[in-house]
């Protein structure tokens, strides 16, 4: 069945240090999800992508959808504490029996040292 | 508008007991779903809907029943509780299954003694 394998697990980072999370799928995509979890909170929605090589931007993070499709990044410049939390993806199958299926990462969580 | 309710917020249950999961959404969604959340597993989906009177298993769906009456609610009911099935609980909906962003709820934390 459809893998979405997320690395790393942990990311500690000093203030103001850059961080990324990449997220890899075992089948083709037809797009790709990114969410942010608080510690004790829910996931929220950050953004979606799906066009092969798309990239977008929402202030200091930056998100990159692979040429096949198949991966995607992650990118936060200058690390604020209010980035601490969980960051998930969620690769919706692009075909096959599992079509239409949303599978998430296992997050990778960011601790942020003032 | 409230988005997605679910409760209780907590709960702690013995071995074997049974209950139920609330979840409730008040933007009319038509995709709703059962989520896990286990330290370094990510989400791991337990039973999704597509609409009232439309239910499917997830990847993770032993233990659990759901039902879809409405279109604002899906419960998630634990048959016989197991030590296994401590967790958190998110539910999810969306406007349609492939492609929407999910809205999640506040979660329920399951112990299981």
């Amino acid at each position: 069945g459809q893998q979405v394998m997320q690395i790393p697990q942990y990311q500690h980072v000093q203030e103001g240090e850059d961080f990324t999370t990449y997220c890899n799928s075992s089948t083709t995509l037809s797009n790709i999800q990114w969410y942010k979890q608080r510690p004790g909170g829910h996931p929220v929605f950050l953004i979606q992508l799906v066009k092969s090589g798309e990239v977008k931007k929402q202030k200091r993070l930056t998100f990159q959808f692979g040429e096949a499709k198949k991966n995607s990044s992650l990118h936060i410049t200058a690390t604020q504490t209010t980035d601490v939390g969980t960051y998930f993806c969620a690769g919706t199958n692009a075909g096959g029996t599992s079509y239409g299926k949303l599978t998430f990462g296992q997050g990778t969580i960011l601790t942020v040292h003032p | 508008n409230a988005g997605v309710t679910q409760t209780p917020k907590f709960q702690v249950l013995k071995t074997g007991q049974s209950m139920t999961l609330q979840c409730a959404q008040d933007m009319n969604h038509e995709y709703m779903s059962w989520y896990r959340q286990d330290p370094g597993m990510g989400l791991r989906l337990i039973h999704y809907s597509v609409g009232a009177g439309i239910t499917d298993q997830g990847e993770v769906p032993n233990g659990y029943n759901v039902s879809r009456s409405t279109t604002e609610d899906f419960p998630l009911r634990l048959l016989s509780a197991a030590p296994s099935q401590t967790s958190v609980y998110f539910c999810a909906s969306s406007y349609d299954r492939v492609g929407q962003p999910q809205h999640f709820g506040d979660g329920t934390r399951l112990s299981i003694l």
